[in-house]
């Protein structure tokens, strides 16, 4: 499988906290994304970074992408309890179309 | 959900019967997948298309069949269902520019196979 790994599983802080999450992948990567699910829902797309950049933020949302390590990281700043859902990163191989997703890290933030 | 609709959106049905499930997007997006979602495994590709007639195999595709006779619509057919397949089904379209597919997804299909 290409699907990549992500790490913590499962991940519990208190709002107001900084919530952190990693993502490994097995091949090269045109971009790696991260979606957002809550419970009963779809995935939404939440950002997307690109093989040639190491760094990237949106609003309060931090990606990291490492391609020597073929890791990313996702930081959620000041988390809300609004904030808990679970995150997937997910990468597009180089060349191809399709995208491989992890298996998700489920956070959950107490208000 | 970026004009994308999945019915049925809950389906208990029996083994050994056919079930299809039907992806309707509003915008005209060339590029359609299937993803079946389960606990410990994230999403898997089942099927994609890539226009009118035009699909191919995912990671998981055994058991399942679509179709794509307009653009507008995807459907995905178990032709003889088992319990294995009993997972939350989401459809999706890649509305990225260029080389990059950002996916947007539509919000499911809950099938339980008896």
């Amino acid at each position: 499988s290409q699907q990549g790994e992500e790490d913590p599983q499962a991940l519990s802080i208190q709002e107001g906290e900084n919530a952190t999450m990693n993502c490994s992948y097995k091949t090269s990567i045109n971009n790696l994304q991260w979606y957002r699910q809550n419970s009963g829902r779809g995935l939404v797309h939440l950002i997307l970074i690109r093989s040639n950049e190491r760094e990237k933020h949106s609003g309060r949302l931090r990606v990291t992408l490492d391609t020597s390590k073929k890791s990313s990281s996702l930081l959620i700043t000041a988390s809300r309890a609004a904030d808990t859902a679970s995150y997937f990163c997910a990468a597009q191989q180089t060349g191809a179309n399709n995208l491989f997703f992890g298996t998700g890290t489920r956070l959950t933030v107490i208000p | 959900d970026a004009g994308i609709t999945q019915s049925p959106r809950h389906k208990v049905t029996e083994t050994g019967t056919p079930v299809t499930l039907r992806c309707h997007q509003t915008e005209n997006h060339r590029y359609m997948y299937w993803y079946r979602q389960d606990p410990g495994h994230g999403l898997r590709l089942i099927h994609y298309s890539y226009g009118v007639k035009d699909t191919d195999k995912g990671e998981v595709s055994d058991g399942y069949s679509v179709s794509r006779s307009k653009t507008e619509d995807f459907l995905l057919t178990l032709e003889s269902a088992t319990s294995s397949q009993t997972s939350v089904y989401f459809c999706a379209i890649n509305a990225g520019t260029g080389d990059f597919n950002e996916q947007f997804f539509g919000p499911g299909t809950r099938l339980t196979v008896l």
